[in-house]
């Protein structure tokens, strides 16, 4: 089956500082999404994108977040000025239609640890 | 405001036996899909078995199925002749026609299978 993969598996940075996630999404698909998941808590839908725009947000994605499809292969998570909460395993998922009930294909997660 | 309750942290089962994992949900919607997720050390997150709120067929997936009940708005997974790959996290999640691709996640049960 195919994967979505994401890139690091670890990533270590100190308060303040700008982080990029990366995330290659299935090929063929079309709408992508990022899901966070604080440690001991639930699972937090982020963001979602499709055809170069954000389609929906929540609350959490504030103006330190934002996304960017940089070439036709990357999907992109940047963190601009970390704080201690945002410590979280992030999720990349994505999907190749978006209908209600769509299978969404996850990554394996980025561990994000701020000091 | 959608929101997923799984009311058991941990769970355990002996290899070969049948566990049932609890989920419980609220909304408003009318149509709307449920999904079981698994989550196994490696932190991938793999749907398990998903099921639309309009059939009454509760779905099925091999070992998996699920018990849904709409009126009581329950939605328990039955893992049959348990295997030791199937420790994990086990999330209960939903999605509703007002959410595009929103997942609304419970906060998992921590299921292990002892041999």
């Amino acid at each position: 089956e195919p994967e979505v993969t994401q890139t690091p598996s670890h990533q270590v940075t100190q308060m303040g500082q700008e982080v990029i996630l990366r995330c290659v999404p299935i090929s063929n698909h079309l709408y992508f999404y990022w899901y966070r998941q604080i440690l001991g808590q639930k699972v937090e839908f982020l963001v979602s994108f499709y055809n170069n725009e954000i389609s929906e947000k929540s609350e959490i994605f504030d103006d330190q977040f934002s996304v960017e499809r940089p070439d036709g292969s990357n999907f992109t998570l940047k963190i601009r000025s970390t704080k201690l909460e945002d410590s979280a395993m992030y999720f990349c998922a994505s999907s190749d239609n978006r209908g209600l009930g769509e299978k969404l294909f996850f990554g394996s997660g980025t561990q994000l640890s701020v000091l | 405001a959608q929101t997923v309750t799984q009311s058991q942290p941990e769970m355990s089962v002996q290899e070969a036996e049948t566990v049932t994992l609890s989920c419980t949900y609220d909304t408003s919607e009318s149509n709307y899909y449920l999904f079981w997720y698994k989550q196994p050390p490696s932190r991938q997150m793999i749907l398990v078995i998903r099921q639309e709120a309009y059939k009454q067929q509760n779905a099925t997936e091999n070992r998996f199925s699920v018990n849904f009940q709409k009126a009581a708005k329950s939605f328990s997974l039955k893992i049959s002749d348990s295997q030791l790959g199937d420790t994990a996290m086990y999330f209960c999640a939903f999605i509703g026609q007002t959410g595009a691709n929103n997942l609304f996640f419970g906060t998992g049960t921590r299921l292990t299978v002892i041999p």
